[in-house]
């Protein structure tokens, strides 16, 4: 069964910090995309960074970098030097295999502090 | 920069009433879904729509669901006897094609009193 962790329900970091939002991921497809979106308290859903399961870099896009640990099955986002609009619901989502449906976590609550 | 867009952005509706949801895809995608999102859960799929027919849908997506693309741009979702379970906020997304990016749009909120 395919399936996306996020075990921090929430997270704190001082303004101009680093923080790192977990997640891991369960799939037995060789072919898998994971991406990362971020929910503001709006309400709308933004495409944050992509990372294929065959790309040998990690992804980065401006501030957010994903570290991806492929044995591990991990995709940790890297949000360097956070800014107060940072504070957001973080999600992580997997595509695999032969479909086309994206599945979620359960989210990351990051609140970013001045 | 191109985006997907949601009509209306939030509905209250009577218990039994139909909806429909309509969303605008960017125009150069060819796929297309449906997520909600009840208040304070994760994200659920809902249906997937590629050449003018359903090519995956989830367990949620019964009888009471349809999905159409009337013209060349709009799609929609079409829930005919609601329910007051079926509050929660729904997304249109789209994308160019497999690999891409999916770009999701604001969002419907949908309220059944």
């Amino acid at each position: 069964a395919q399936k996306i962790t996020q075990t921090q329900p929430g997270m704190f970091v001082q303004e101009k910090e680093a923080v790192t939002l977990d997640c891991t991921y369960d799939t037995s497809d060789q072919s898998y995309g994971l991406f990362w979106y971020k929910q503001p308290s709006s309400g709308e859903m933004i495409f944050l960074i992509y990372q294929g399961s065959y790309d040998e870099q990690n992804a980065t896009e401006g501030r957010y970098s994903l570290n991806f640990q492929k044995a591990r099955k991990s995709a940790n986002l890297v949000i360097s030097a956070s800014q107060l609009g940072d504070s957001a619901m973080y999600f992580c989502a997997m595509r695999a295999g032969a479909t086309n449906k994206l599945i979620f976590g359960t989210g990351t609550l990051l609140a970013v502090q001045p | 920069e191109p985006e997907v867009t949601q009509t209306p952005s939030h509905q209250v509706t009577q218990m039994g009433q139909e909806v429909i949801l309509r969303c605008v895809p960017i125009s150069n995608h060819l796929y297309f879904y449906w997520y909600r999102q009840i208040l304070g859960q994760k994200v659920e799929f809902l249906v997937s729509f590629y050449n003018n027919e359903i090519s995956e849908k989830s367990e949620i997506f019964d009888d009471q669901f349809s999905v159409e693309r009337p013209d060349g741009s709009n799609f929609t979702l079409k829930i005919r006897s609601t329910k007051l379970e079926d509050s929660a906020m729904y997304f249109c997304a789209s994308r160019e094609r497999p690999n891409y990016g999916y770009t999701f749009g604001s969002g419907t909120r949908l309220t059944v009193v």
